[in-house]
């Protein structure tokens, strides 16, 4: 399945480093999602752009900050980040106009290593 | 608020044998229930979802039923595969809009040959 493909896959930074992650999905979805997901710990919805407006920010920190040029890309901009910012980020899309209650498509993640 | 509880894993089968996953939830009103599954180094993929009381939801030899008066959504399969081996997530999400789609913390399945 290579309908919602996330680069890089893997990431080691430092704390002091600027990086970015991105999502593309080639199912003409309207709807993208950034999740965290960490060991031990529930998967974290971060952040929801529904026809490329943000509708969804769940507390979370500004050294994260999402952008959403158009429907068919996500990205996650990655600023002074900590050790426990450590995890693997999944992207999803789904079809959209319902909000967040379609089923969603996710990518393969990235699998983030703060040092 | 909506939430999932679900079997903390990991949970340990023999090839052949029958899987339950035990899923509970608490919601307002009538939610979407799901199931995913992650694979190893790989992303979550719906399994299966029923939306509405008694619906079954069955895909890949995997089922599971909406059951209102007990609140659960129980995934089932009458013969597991080592293919089967991966963290299976119980998910629900409310009717509206605005509302956001909660996950179970997962729960890790490892088939032995």
């Amino acid at each position: 399945e290579t309908g919602v493909t996330q680069t890089p896959r893997h990431l080691v930074m430092g704390m002091t480093n600027k990086k970015s992650l991105k999502c593309e999905q080639h199912l003409g979805h309207n709807a993208m999602y950034w999740y965290k997901q960490s060991a031990k710990k529930p998967l974290e919805l971060m952040f929801v752009y529904n026809f490329k407006e943000q509708t969804e920010n769940n507390s979370v920190p500004s050294r994260f900050s999402p952008e959403c040029p158009n429907s068919s890309h996500l990205f996650l901009h990655l600023h002074t980040l900590q050790p426990e910012d450590s995890a693997l980020y999944l992207c999803a899309s789904s079809p959209g106009g319902q909000g967040i209650t379609d089923t969603q498509y996710f990518g393969p993640g990235t699998r983030l290593t703060v040092l | 608020g909506n939430s999932v509880t679900q079997m903390e894993g990991p949970v340990t089968l023999s090839e052949e044998a029958f899987l339950t996953i035990n899923c509970t939830y608490t919601a307002t009103g009538y939610p979407s229930l799901f199931w995913y599954v992650q694979y190893p180094g790989e992303g979550l993929q719906l399994l299966l979802k029923a939306t509405k009381a008694d619906d079954k939801g069955s895909n890949k030899g995997f089922e599971a039923t909406y059951r209102k008066e007990t609140t659960s959504f129980h995934l089932e399969k009458g013969s597991v595969q080592v293919s089967d081996s991966a963290v299976y997530f119980c998910a629900l999400t409310g009717r509206n809009r605005d509302d956001k789609i909660i996950f179970g913390k997962g729960t890790r399945l490892h088939i032995l040959p």
